[in-house]
């Protein structure tokens, strides 16, 4: 079936610094991608997504590109700041299956 | 708009009670589900329905009930509880079924069954 993968964390880093979560995928049809994160206590919000292949979805500073060739949606972020702290989950759909990576736990300190 | 909405935020029951968990949205969307997250595993998806009346398995579904009578409400009902079912639990939805759609998640219910 289809399955995300994504880098474990946690990943620590200093403000300002570059940020790359790798994300890859298996699919058995062509789903879209999406990254959402998660701030403590509270649900998931949507990122950016990327509904066919090369398409590069951004928000608030943060890209992601969707890789058929190499089944990947990997996140990065120029300069992240300590408000980006939280934890980032790949995702893809496929029909009406959804299915998630396990999440990475981003710390960023000043 | 509230959004989705959830309750209760925390609950404890024991082996074998039942409970439901309720989710409600005001946005008039079709599409809801049910996830449940557990640590290191990310989010799986237990049941979702795509429009009032009808209602389809996720991932996994087992020791869970749903339905859908009316496009605001999608309760999740635990007939009876076991520890494994210790999770936080994520109500979503979202405009419709198709794949660039994007889900609007509640804040979740953290339960514990001892």
């Amino acid at each position: 079936g289809d399955s995300v993968t994504q880098m474990e964390g946690p990943v620590t880093l200093s403000e300002e610094a570059f940020l790359t979560i790798n994300c890859t995928y298996t699919a058995t049809g062509y789903p879209s991608l999406f990254w959402y994160v998660q701030y403590p206590g509270e649900g998931l919000q949507l990122l950016l997504k990327a509904t066919k292949a090369d398409d590069k979805g951004s928000n608030k500073g943060f890209e992601a590109t969707y890789r058929k060739e190499t089944t990947s949606f990997h996140l990065e972020k120029g300069s992240v700041q300590v408000s980006d702290s939280a934890v980032y989950f790949c995702a893809l759909k496929d029909n009406n299956d959804m299915r998630f990576g396990a999440g990475t736990r981003l710390t960023v300190k000043p | 708009n509230a959004g989705v909405t959830q309750t209760p935020k925390f609950q404890v029951l024991k082996t074998g009670q039942s409970m439901t968990l309720q989710c409600a949205q005001d946005m008039n969307h079709e599409y809801m589900s049910w996830y449940r997250q557990d640590p290191g595993m990310g989010l799986r998806l237990i049941h979702y329905s795509v429009g009032a009346g009808i209602t389809d398995q996720g991932e996994v579904p087992n020791g869970y009930n749903v339905s859908r009578s009316t496009t605001e409400d999608f309760p999740l009902r635990l007939l009876s509880a076991a520890p494994s079912q210790t999770s936080v639990y994520f109500c979503a939805s979202s405009k419709g079924q198709e794949l660039q759609e994007t889900q609007y998640f509640g804040p979740g219910t953290r339960l514990l069954v001892l």
